[in-house]
């Protein structure tokens, strides 16, 4: 199993392009997350789905908006890219008795918007 | 979801062993509390959880004291490779979602 993958793994954008980030996961999990970490913080938790075709808001969800067609994938998307997204971007995926606590992430997307 | 408090950071030495203790002081009875770590340039990775006393896996040990207001992730006999970000969470089982607070740094020196 490859477990959760994402692509790109690098990107660079100029302000006010748009982007699709796709995570995807092969362990039929049913939640799917997406948070960002900025450079010595915690991670911020950006939108959440509980099954396919669900999605909600987390804790900085401005700016961003998700998709979730298929189980096995979660696409984030940013419409007009601003500086203030540049970040590392990671996906999470789980499943099971406590699924928002045993979460399995993928390497993440380093983003930098100019 | 209960908020936790844990050290900004630590050093420590190879061989030792690294108690890095979190506390949660308005955990509730659903709650269970567990830990996180993050290595430099990857995505964080789930290493232990528990609701009480002491649970104990092939890479640490969760230290659970009866009243629950803290908890105690015990690395055993660390090495360079375990410098890293561990996280300590406190949360209902049915939450749909979690907060990452900052983390506690881990240096390990030689």
């Amino acid at each position: 199993n490859a477990g959760v993958t994402q692509t790109p793994k690098f990107r660079v954008l100029k302000t006010g392009q748009s982007m699709t980030l796709l995570c995807a996961q092969d362990m039929n999990h049913e939640y799917m997350y997406w948070y960002r970490q900025d450079p010595g913080m915690g991670l911020r938790l950006i939108h959440y789905s509980v099954g396919e075709g669900t999605t909600a808001k987390g804790e900085v969800p401005d700016g961003y908006n998700v998709s979730r067609l298929k189980k096995q994938n979660f696409l984030l998307g940013l419409e007009s890219a601003a500086p203030s997204q540049t970040s590392v971007y990671f996906c999470a995926s789980s499943y099971g008795e406590t699924p928002a606590y045993e979460q399995y992430f993928g390497p993440g997307t380093r983003l930098t918007v100019t | 979801l209960a908020k936790t408090t844990q050290p900004i950071s630590m050093d420590s030495y190879e061989g030792q062993e690294v108690n890095i203790t979190c506390s949660h002081n308005n955990i509730a009875t659903n709650d269970y509390i567990t830990w996180y770590q993050q290595f430099p340039s990857q995505g964080p990775r789930f290493i232990i959880q528990g609701y009480k006393t002491k649970v104990t896996n092939e890479v640490a040990s969760l230290f659970i004291p009866a009243d629950r207001k803290s908890s105690t992730l015990s690395l055993p006999r660390v090495s360079l490779s375990d410098t890293a970000v561990y996280y300590c969470l406190v949360g209902d089982r049915r939450d749909d979602k979690i907060i990452f607070g900052k983390g506690t740094r881990l240096h390990i020196l030689p």
